[in-house]
């Protein structure tokens, strides 16, 4: 299966706490990207991960790719509210070039 | 990234009607897919549509149901057809193209 779970589904935080959300499979996958969604909008690409073990930094986002890779984290430090939105991680579909996406995770910052 | 639009941002439609998406891009692109996000939900692929052929579904998906044009490589519509309210949702539109990749800002679909 190329089934991605995300977790939390739903995280409702205050501005400036920290948080780090999961994906998972239960299968290798070469690559695994992170979007963001805001209301309205289509998702925007935050990061590629290729190798297993590999953290990249995006100011206060911090994505990891798990040794194994089979799992992905994306931890926020300072959350501010404009982080809210939907994070949904991705990857390609085996054999084609469109994307499979995680289930999602919900982040709102309450100022 | 490519520059992507669709047209329209939202539409109410009554139950057994069709209507017809588009998506323009601002360059040529490889390829192009159709997705669905259904309310509070993920991104679903409803198809890949390829330029000049026809476009290939992803299971649960119909050409009767989602009839996809692609007559060049920076233009794709998807029709929603005999429309019920389950069918309420956003459709997105794809690219990718060598180092170009991204989303149109979806298409808000509600059926009364």
């Amino acid at each position: 299966t190329q089934l991605l779970e995300q977790s939390p589904q739903f995280l409702s935080i205050q501005e400036g706490e920290n948080l780090t959300v999961y994906c998972n499979s239960s299968s290798v996958f070469s690559s695994l990207q992170w979007y963001r969604q805001e209301p309205g909008e289509g998702p925007v690409l935050l990061v590629t991960v290729v190798t297993g073990g590999e953290v990249k930094k995006l100011k206060r986002l911090t994505f990891q790719f798990g040794d194994a890779r089979k799992d992905s984290s994306l931890h926020i430090t300072a959350a501010q509210p404009g982080d809210t939105g939907l994070y949904l991680c991705a990857r390609k579909k085996t054999g084609a070039n469109n994307l499979f996406f995680g289930t999602g995770t919900r982040l709102t910052v309450i100022p | 990234s490519a520059v992507i639009s669709q047209k329209p941002s939202r539409d109410i439609c009554q139950r057994g009607t069709s209507l017809t998406i588009q998506c323009q891009v601002d360059s040529q692109v490889t390829m192009m897919f159709w997705y669905r996000q259904q309310p509070g939900q993920s991104l679903t692929l409803i198809a890949t549509a390829n330029q000049g052929s026809e476009a290939t579904y992803e299971s649960g998906f119909v050409i009767d149901k989602f009839p996809i044009s692609r007559p060049n490589l920076t233009f794709s519509t998807l029709t929603v057809s005999n429309m019920s309210p389950e069918d309420s949702s956003i459709y997105l539109c794809s690219v990718e193209g060598g180092l170009r990749i991204g989303f149109g800002p979806g298409t808000r679909l509600t059926v009364l």
